[in-house]
């Protein structure tokens, strides 16, 4: 496997659920991030992690839990979402914090 | 808070003929600035970052430049051919924190 990669591609779940979304970087980057991206709207970063330390929550609803073990893997834990929250959801990683970004392919959730 | 702005919201040309798109923003104040293209459903791939410091990047048939004093950024796409239709998209990142601020795109088709 190369670049960045994302399970599942896609996730239905109800409301009640709870699931996790995985990301998975092979370039030796020290930090990653959750994108959400809805129809019509700009991407909105959601969580950074530099170094496996959280340094950025965008005021994200605590039903969205990140978790990240060590700076090659990125979790997304998911439980009591809405149908609002139905979105492409894509990691992202970078060497540093400012550096460019590369994106993996994204999960498709929806919420029903 | 920096807002990114691309018009057109969408571009129809045909193959062979150059085009330019443009992206704007309304904080100077940035880090660098990342375009990206995007296939439907699928993630990002980047295609140039432009320093805070730089002019201009290019890559292949891509030329993008960084005007940091007014605002704004334009992809220069030469020659295009239908393989180029996409998503395009401008993420900028200001000078401090760790956001990035990403516009809604310009969807691009190239007609053969």
């Amino acid at each position: 496997e190369t670049g960045v990669t994302q399970t599942p591609r896609h996730l239905v779940m109800g409301m009640t659920n709870k699931k996790s979304l995985k990301c998975e970087q092979h370039l030796g980057h020290n930090a990653m991030y959750w994108y959400k991206q809805s129809a019509k709207k700009p991407l909105e970063l959601m969580f950074v992690y530099s170094l496996e330390e959280r340094v950025e929550n965008n005021s994200v609803p605590s039903r969205f839990s990140p978790e990240c073990p060590n700076s090659s893997h990125l979790f997304l834990h998911l439980h009591t979402l809405q149908p609002e929250d139905s979105a492409l959801y894509l990691c992202a990683s970078s060497q540093g914090r400012g550096d460019e970004q590369y994106f993996g392919p994204g999960t498709r959730l929806t919420v029903t | 808070k920096q807002e990114v702005t691309q018009i057109p919201a969408a571009l129809s040309v045909p193959e062979g003929e150059n085009l330019v798109l443009n992206c704007s923003f309304t904080d100077s104040a940035i880090y660098n600035l990342q375009w990206f293209r995007q296939d439907p459903g699928k993630g990002l791939t980047s295609l140039l970052l432009i320093q805070s410091s730089q002019r201009e990047q290019t890559s292949g048939r891509l030329n993008a430049s960084l005007d940091k004093s007014s605002g704004r950024s334009t992809l220069y796409i030469a020659a295009s051919q239908p393989g180029d239709s996409a998503t395009y998209l401008c993420a900028v990142r200001p000078d401090t924190g760790n956001q990035f601020y990403f516009g809604t795109g310009t969807s691009l088709t190239v007609i053969p």
